[in-house]
């Protein structure tokens, strides 16, 4: 499983775009890039999935450089509901494959 | 709701105790996941099964013990526990193994172990 690094933490006031980076330079060819998000005393719990290029729902959007070797989280209009640690996972779909959580990001979200 | 039940939400227990952690998912998935997180530290993963088999167990003592009878049900049988095993437990599934697949995360157990 690629290795990824995350800032450690991250500070952005109510309503400003929130670009979290991560670094995965080892990733594989069949690695997919997943986030998840966790709040306090909760289960971390999907946000968006891709393997290359940009990827949009109705929460976040992920963009992937054309060389896969890191990634952005993009969320629109941070709110304070938005304060919580980001989780960015990079592997594939095999028995072999561990599923690593690292320190994430924590996102702290000001009035 | 996420389709991934646990009970119970808080447990205390003394050292000499016995007791088990449940786990059930409604979603139809093959792969279930034992999380340790303790506080303000990242996901620990603990055990992995995969169609009821076992395919990982990441360094974890014996006195942590898991079952699954099906692919629906987990259980995490705990003994002789210590102070530091105080965390927040958390089961998981997913369709298949592998970070590719969408882990769905129960509530968690939070255990406090005096």
């Amino acid at each position: 499983l690629a290795k990824t690094t995350q800032p450690i933490s991250m500070d952005s006031y109510e309503g400003q775009e929130v670009n979290i980076t991560c670094s995965h330079n080892n990733i594989a060819t069949n690695d997919y890039i997943t986030w998840y998000q966790q709040f306090p005393s909760q289960g971390p719990r999907f946000i968006i999935q891709g393997y290359k290029t940009k990827v949009t729902n109705e929460v976040a959007s992920l963009f992937i450089p054309a060389d896969r070797k890191s990634s952005t989280l993009s969320l629109p209009r941070v709110s304070l509901s938005d304060t919580a640690v980001y989780y960015c996972l990079v592997g594939g779909d095999t028995s072999y494959d561990k599923v690593i959580f690292g320190p994430g990001t924590s996102l702290s979200v000001i009035p | 709701e996420t389709g991934v039940t646990q009970t119970p939400r808080h447990l205390v227990m003394g050292m000499t105790n016995k007791k088990s952690l449940k786990c059930e998912q409604h979603l139809g998935h093959n792969a279930m996941y034992w999380y340790k997180q303790s506080a303000k530290k990242p996901l620990e993963l603990m055990f992995v099964y995969n169609f009821k088999e076992q395919t990982e167990n990441n360094s974890v003592p014996s006195r942590f013990s898991p079952e699954c009878p099906n692919s629906s049900h987990l259980f995490l049988h705990l003994h002789t526990l210590q102070p530091e095993d105080s965390a927040l437990y958390l089961c998981a599934s997913s369709q298949g193994q592998g970070s590719e697949n969408e882990q769905f995360f129960g509530p968690g157990t939070r255990l406090t172990v005096l």
